[in-house]
């Protein structure tokens, strides 16, 4: 059965830091770009970061550059997100999303996984 | 970066109604338009990709069709179960935004 399943949410101060972890099964991941989207309480969805299948292409949001880095383990079939100096304004729910094809250009997004909720609050 | 303007924002219509939703993007991305489904507390679900084909298992009510800056939603006959909110999203360049989303509910 293909999956994604988050992982690492929760309460954090803000300034601090959480690192978000995506384990894959059912599906060759090292074949796949891989993307993080992210959903404020009551908003719309926010496209957040990609890696390509090979690591070759990386791009983020400018709303989260130079705070989160997006990074892959190929022999864990594992997807990252380091975020760091988070603000008020990154709470959300975070989806790991599959990428159809291994570049992310011109691909879609056909696996999500459940969701993790990162709140960013005193 | 690419703006993706969707309209209405929300809508009401009746079991049985045909109901489009547009998007339209700030500058041309060919056919690289995806649309997603979202219910309320699960994740999206990917319903029509490169604007026109309809992705594995999802009812054919559902249909896409566009190019360019424009692109619409269609469902030929809505039912109960298509109470949802609707995403387009573009995937030609990043960031890769998605529309602002079409609540759609049974009147």
């Amino acid at each position: 059965q293909v999956q994604l399943a988050e992982s690492g949410g929760g309460v954090v101060q803000p300034g601090g830091s959480l690192r978000l972890s995506c384990a894959a099964s059912g599906f060759p991941f090292s074949s796949h770009a891989l993307h993080w989207v992210r959903q404020a309480p009551g908003k719309g969805l926010e496209w957040v970061a990609i890696i390509s299948y090979n690591e070759n292409s990386i791009y983020h949001a400018d709303s989260v550059k130079g705070r989160f880095t997006i990074s892959r383990d190929n022999s864990k079939n594992t997807l990252y997100l380091q975020m760091n100096s988070l603000r008020a304004e990154d709470t959300a729910v975070y989806y790991c999303v599959r990428d159809y094809y291994g570049s992310g250009s011109y691909g879609y997004f056909d696996i999500w996984g459940q969701g993790t909720l990162v709140t960013v609050s005193s | 970066d690419i703006q993706m303007t969707q309209s209405p924002s929300s809508l009401s219509a009746s079991v049985g109604d045909r109901v489009t939703i547009t998007c339209r993007a700030s500058q041309s991305i060919s056919t690289y338009l995806n649309w997603y489904q979202q219910k309320p507390g699960k994740a999206p679900k990917l319903l029509v990709y490169t604007a026109s084909s309809l992705q594995s298992g999802v009812p054919s009510r559902f249909s896409g069709s566009g190019s360019g800056t424009h692109f619409t939603l269609t469902i030929s006959s809505l039912q109960p179960e298509d109470c949802a909110t609707y995403f387009c999203q573009q995937s030609y360049s990043p960031p890769f935004t998605f529309g602002g989303g079409t609540t759609v509910e049974i009147k």
